[in-house]
């Protein structure tokens, strides 16, 4: 079965501080990996996404994530977070983009 | 070039009542979506349409209906909504072109129902 797991509800950096948000997930095909932005009252916005390649993909506004297969993870990461980058923050798995299956999200805080 | 537009942005329907929540898409997508977010479980798959003229059922279709109008337009239907179906409900568009293919998603409707 099909699923996207993000141990994480909720974390709180500091602005400045490195941020790394997990995903695990369970796919029975060749996964393609995406992680989309929510900001509040918004629509999902696509940081990056992960179909085949180089493991280690780089996204908009200076985030990269990379792709484990041992680990069946596709954690996401940012060397420096600024209070822009406050928001909810989705990994998904599906075939290419189709029929996408979504984590729980999480919620990232950034205190100044 | 809006992208992904949808209306309402918020409506409260009492229990029983009908609605039809409209998406539509100027990137000239074949494929579209709806689902609904709910706290604490993501982003969860009502219906999709592959193409113009076709639909199929996603991961929640219980107590919905959809039309693909046209290549532009995928519209929800509750026929007759429940509390249950109190959420937030997002559609999307995909571009289905090798590398670049991607779900755009539209700015959702929020739906309250009492």
């Amino acid at each position: 079965a099909q699923s996207v797991t993000q141990p994480d509800i909720h974390i709180t950096v500091s602005e400045g501080a490195s941020l790394e948000l997990r995903c695990n997930y369970s796919y029975g095909a060749t996964p393609y990996l995406f992680w989309y932005v929510q900001s509040p009252g918004q629509g999902l916005q696509l940081l990056l996404k992960y179909f085949s390649g180089d493991t280690l993909v780089q996204g908009i506004k200076g985030f990269e994530a990379e792709f484990k297969r041992s680990q069946s993870s596709f954690n996401l990461r940012k060397p420096s977070v600024h209070w822009s980058d406050a928001a909810e923050y989705f990994c998904a798995v599906g075939a290419w983009a189709n029929n996408l299956f979504f984590g729980t999200g999480t919620r990232l805080t950034v205190i100044p | 070039n809006a992208g992904v537009t949808q209306t309402p942005k918020f409506q409260v329907l009492k229990t029983g009542q009908s609605m039809t929540l409209q998406c539509a898409q100027d990137m000239n997508h074949n494929s579209m979506y709806w689902y609904r977010q709910d706290p604490g479980m993501g982003l969860r798959l009502i219906y999709y349409s592959a193409s113009e003229g076709t639909t199929d059922k996603g991961e929640v279709p219980n107590g919905y209906n959809v039309s693909r109008l046209n290549k532009r337009e995928f519209s929800l239907r509750l026929e007759s909504a429940a509390p249950s179906q109190t959420s937030v409900y997002f559609c999307a568009s995909r571009l289905t072109s090798g590398s670049l293919d991607t779900q755009y998603f539209g700015p959702g409707t929020r739906l309250t129902v009492l």
